[in-house]
């Protein structure tokens, strides 16, 4: 079993659609969690970082961490075409970071 | 822009071969990653260093190696290359060796080996 498992989708949404993804991961010493958004042909970019349990909130972007179960997700609120990306999450501790493989997310006009 | 710059951006050689990938991190920040990303594999961690030193090392084969210099830009180097190896290669750096600290990447280098 890999430490971080991420659907890789492709998830296709219509704009302004509610956007949920999802990360599972097995090692109960991950502190600290992330999400990056990563375009094609670019290198991935930091979106959300949450460090132990709980919520957080950026603009249209709601991180969500449930040390509990081992659950990782993003939503994404009111989607736009430039959310087209690839989503990583990754999980972490010690100063090293497991990454999902990502998933490849496409909003639709 | 993340500040991060890596060269080349593209990199196409021949099986058996030795290349340098190159990256320099942001100002200011003293730890740098490598990662290997494929398509089957997703993003896999390779190794970090610290001011020079290295501190974490990854899925790195033993035919890769890494370096990081004084000025702080870091080298990977990759040798006896086969055609697995081909796939994109970031380099991230962060401020401290801390855990807590994000990581920001660089454009990446593409290499394709034939």
């Amino acid at each position: 079993q890999k430490e971080v498992e991420q659907d890789p989708g492709p998830l296709s949404v219509p704009e302004g659609a509610i956007v949920s993804l999802n990360c599972t991961y097995s090692n109960s010493a991950f502190q600290y969690f992330m999400w990056y958004r990563q375009y094609s042909r670019k290198g991935p970019e930091l979106l959300m970082y949450t460090y132990s349990s709980g919520n957080k909130e950026d603009g249209r972007f709601t991180a969500q961490v449930d040390k509990s179960s081992k659950y990782i997700s993003l939503f994404i609120r009111d989607s736009q075409p430039s959310d087209s990306a690839t989503y990583l999450c990754a999980a972490g501790s010690q100063g090293n970071l497991i990454f999902g493989k990502g998933t490849k997310l496409s909003v639709k006009p | 822009d993340s500040g991060v710059t890596q060269t080349p951006k593209h990199l196409i050689t021949a099986t058996g071969q030795r290349v340098t990938l190159r990256c320099s991190p942001r100002s200011g920040d003293l730890s740098v990653y490598w990662y290997q990303q494929s398509l089957d594999q997703g993003l896999q961690f390779l190794i970090q260093y610290y001011n020079g030193e290295e501190r974490a090392k990854g899925n790195i084969l033993e035919r890769f190696s890494a370096q990081q210099f004084p000025d702080l830009h870091s080298e990977l180097n990759l040798s006896s290359l086969e055609l697995g190896d081909s796939a994109l290669y970031f380099c991230a750096s962060k401020k401290g060796g801390g855990n807590q600290e994000t990581q920001y990447f660089g454009p990446g280098t593409r290499l394709l080996v034939l």
